[in-house]
């Protein structure tokens, strides 16, 4: 299996634009996660999906921010519009299942808002 | 509501030097526990994991174990190299349908050839 595929891996764009990240979870997997980390907070789980309906949005910092699951196979990430503070690294997770198995990771997007 | 706190870092430490990271919880119940990794540039990814009490997880000649009565899964290896260099996660989770992970802050690990 390819694992969690993110897209891009790197972005760069200026205050006001649009963001939009992209997910490929783990075919088979039912649940999906989004997460921020920087070095001031750590990690932060922004929201997650489980067979593609929002289970808890509590963690999206503010209304700038919105997460679709279209599908079982692709998610996105969207800032609108972005800010510097929004720098950080985003992951995207996948899950097979109830809470004790294991979690995958995607390698990240590092995104910076200049 | 739940809480994993994991001792300051980052740590430092020459290879073959022993290792421990301590992790301690709060949380209602019995959760499962989890110790991910992150290598530099990388996502995380599972190291070891418990799910009940006094199981002892291990992983790549890492340890932990599940204390219920100190509420506590710190990680130990006896013997670090160069290559276990990356930011360590402890972690838990309860095992209802919709849990999710509870992540402490994580510990940058340096290891010196």
């Amino acid at each position: 299996d390819a694992g969690v595929i993110q897209s891009p891996r790197h972005e760069v764009t200026e205050m006001g634009q649009e963001v939009t990240l992209r997910c490929k979870p783990i075919s088979g997997h039912d649940y999906l996660f989004w997460y921020r980390q920087t070095m001031m907070r750590g990690l932060e789980l922004l929201i997650y999906f489980n067979n593609n309906v929002p289970i808890d949005d509590s963690g999206m910092p503010e209304d700038r921010f919105s997460a679709k699951m279209p599908n079982a196979s692709f998610s996105t990430l969207k800032i609108q519009p972005s800010e510097p503070r929004d720098s950080a690294v985003y992951f995207c997770a996948s899950r097979r299942g109830l809470a004790g198995h294991e979690q995958f990771f995607g390698p990240g997007t590092r995104l910076t808002v200049l | 509501g739940d809480s994993v706190t994991q001792m300051e870092g980052p740590v430092t430490l020459s290879e073959e030097a022993f290792l421990t990271i301590n992790c301690t919880y709060t949380a209602t119940g019995y959760p499962s526990l989890f110790w991910y990794v992150q290598y530099p540039g990388e996502g995380l990814q599972l190291l070891l994991k418990a799910t009940k009490a006094d199981d002892k997880g291990s992983n790549k000649g890492f340890e932990a174990t599940y204390r219920k009565e100190t509420t506590s899964f710190h990680l130990e290896k006896g013997s670090v190299q160069v290559s276990d260099s990356a930011v360590y996660f402890c972690a838990l989770s309860h095992t209802g349908a919709n849990s999710k992970l509870t992540f402490g802050k994580g510990i940058t690990l340096s290891v010196r050839p």
